[in-house]
């Protein structure tokens, strides 16, 4: 299987402020013959189940802010909130769908909080 | 809008057999070409998937679960189903049904939308 691993655990961020947050996979999730990264990113606040961000790493689902962004290929990922709003304060996970046969794999989950 | 529903069995002895139910409504799961996944989440812990299922029955498992593990789809009912056998309080957890992403790569995609969960016990 692919494991998937998010850093940090949690993070403290001032409203206003930038939060970065890490995904890495234990391999390469990039497909060449359709140049695409097999990797999403999801936002889940308590009681609520988990709302997709992005997929493909950095395609933005329908309705997404764009103070969000994704970034990366291969194995490194960045989910980006440029400017931190009350709202954001979520536990962040993602999520590969590269591996063939399917074996979905998540990152542990990083959680965000305001400082 | 496509909504999904978990409803089941919330409490199961230890050994015995958890059954969970995924009613579907605004679209049909036998006009589409989406597949139709389940993910569970143990209290306070990370996401995992347990399996999928696409409109003519193909599925997918978990290789962790898959000797315990049915999934099934009713299109008549417009509903997909889970049985996991055997299980223990490590399948404590919140059950979620969702949709994959629609794509070539089938099964191999994200899930939007997700049902609100149901909560799975297993205690005597």
């Amino acid at each position: 299987d692919i494991v998937v691993t998010q850093s940090p655990d949690s993070l403290a961020v001032s409203l206003g402020e930038r939060a970065t947050i890490n995904c890495k996979s234990s391999q390469s999730v990039f497909n060449s013959p359709n140049n695409r990264n097999y990797l999403a990113w999801y936002q889940q606040k308590p009681r609520q189940p988990p709302k997709l961000l992005f997929y493909w790493a950095s395609t933005r689902e329908s309705g997404v802010p764009d103070r969000f962004s994704g970034s990366g290929s291969g194995t490194d990922f960045t989910l980006t909130i440029s400017s931190l709003q009350a709202e954001d304060v979520a536990v962040y996970y993602c999520q590969q769908y590269y591996s063939n046969p399917p074996a979905i794999t998540f990152g542990q989950g990083t959680r965000l909080e305001i400082k | 809008q496509l909504q999904l529903q978990e409803s089941g069995s919330g409490l199961v002895k230890p050994s015995e057999t958890l059954s969970l139910t995924c009613t579907v409504s605004g679209a049909s799961i036998s006009s589409s070409s989406y597949y139709w996944g389940w993910i569970r989440q143990p209290p306070g812990k990370e996401l995992e998937w347990i399996g999928s299922i696409s409109p003519s029955g193909t599925t997918y498992y978990n290789p962790s679960l898959k000797s315990r593990l049915t999934i099934s789809v009713d299109t008549s009912q417009n509903q997909f189903s889970l049985r996991l056998t055997s299980v223990t309080a490590a399948d404590t957890a919140v059950y979620y049904c969702a949709r994959h992403g629609l794509s070539g790569t089938y099964v191999r995609t994200w899930f939007d939308p997700w049902g609100q969960g149901t909560l799975a016990t297993v205690s005597s």
